[in-house]
C-alpha cells in the first residue's frame, strides 16, 4: 500500500516556468521532508515541516504543510536548469522512529 | 562535518552470493536507517537502528539483516542474493529522538547489482 502519493510523476518545462508537486496521503504525519536526488546519488534534504498549515521558503521554492498534516506542496518560482532532478516527499508516522514514508517522486527536467 | 560515507559505492555479485554494506554516520548522529531504492517501488524502508538496538524493521524478507556498532556505524547484510536485490541501497543517519523532526541526511548509496 502506498501511503504517500505524488504528482505528477513527470514534469518537462522551460526555464522560467513556475511549477507545484503535490504529496497526499490518508495518514496524518508527525513531519514530512522534501528531497532532491541527482542520479547515481543520495536524496538531498531540502526542507522539513511540521507544524499543520506550515509554509516555508528556501529561495525560489515554497513548501506548505497541509493544515491536517496529511499533505504537502513545492512550488517552484521562475524554475532553472539546476533545479532538474528527482523530487521526493517523505513523511515520519512518529516522533518516534525515523522510519520514513517516500512518495512516489516526480521528475522534474527544466530546459534552458 | 563529513557527511555520510557508504562504501563500497559500486558492488556486482552473482545469485547465491552474499553481500555486505558498510555506513558511517555523521559525526554525533546515532541513528541509521537503510533504504532500498528501485525504478519499479521507489524508495522502501529496509531497517532503522538506534543505539545498537533495531528499532524498526521494513517489509523485507530474513535474508536481509543489519547491525549497529558502539560508535554508530552500521552494516547491512544481504544473504543468498537474487537478481531481484539488484538496487541502489541508502544509509540515513539522524541525531536520534532528540531532533524531534524526524529529519534524516543521506549517504551517496551503495549500487549493487545481482548477476
Amino acid at each position: 500500500t502506498q501511503l504517500l502519493e505524488q504528482s505528477p510523476q513527470f514534469l518537462s518545462i522551460q526555464e522560467g516556468e513556475n511549477l507545484t508537486v503535490y504529496c497526499n496521503s490518508s495518514s496524518v504525519f508527525s513531519s514530512l521532508q522534501w528531497y532532491r536526488q541527482e542520479p547515481g546519488e543520495g536524496p538531498v534534504l531540502l526542507v522539513t515541516v511540521v507544524t499543520g498549515g506550515e509554509v516555508k521558503k528556501l529561495k525560489r521554492l515554497t513548501f506548505q504543510f497541509g493544515d491536517a498534516r496529511k499533505d504537502s506542496s513545492l512550488h517552484i518560482t521562475a524554475a532553472q536548469p539546476g533545479d532538474t532532478g528527482l523530487y521526493l516527499c517523505a513523511g515520519a508516522l512518529s516522533y518516534n522512529t525515523d522510519k520514513l514514508i517516500f512518495g512516489t517522486g516526480t521528475r522534474l527536467q527544466v530546459f534552458p | 562535518k563529513a557527511g555520510v560515507t557508504q562504501t563500497p559505492r559500486y558492488l556486482i555479485k552473482t545469485r547465491g552470493q552474499q553481500v555486505t554494506l558498510s555506513c558511517s554516520p555523521i559525526s554525533g548522529h546515532r541513528s541509521v536507517s537503510w533504504y532500498q531504492q528501485t525504478p519499479g517501488q521507489g524508495l522502501q524502508f529496509l531497517f532503522e537502528y538506534f543505539s545498537e538496538t533495531q528499532r524498526n524493521k521494513g517489509n523485507f524478507p530474513g535474508r536481509f539483516s543489519g547491525r549497529q556498532f558502539s560508535n554508530s556505524r552500521s552494516e547491512m547484510n544481504v544473504s543468498t542474493l537474487e537478481l531481484g536485490d539488484s538496487a541502489l541501497y541508502l544509509c540515513a543517519s539522524s541525531p536520534g529522538r532528540t531532533s524531534g523532526s524526524n529529519e534524516q541526511f543521506f549517504g551517496p548509496g551503495t549500487r549493487l547489482t545481482v548477476l
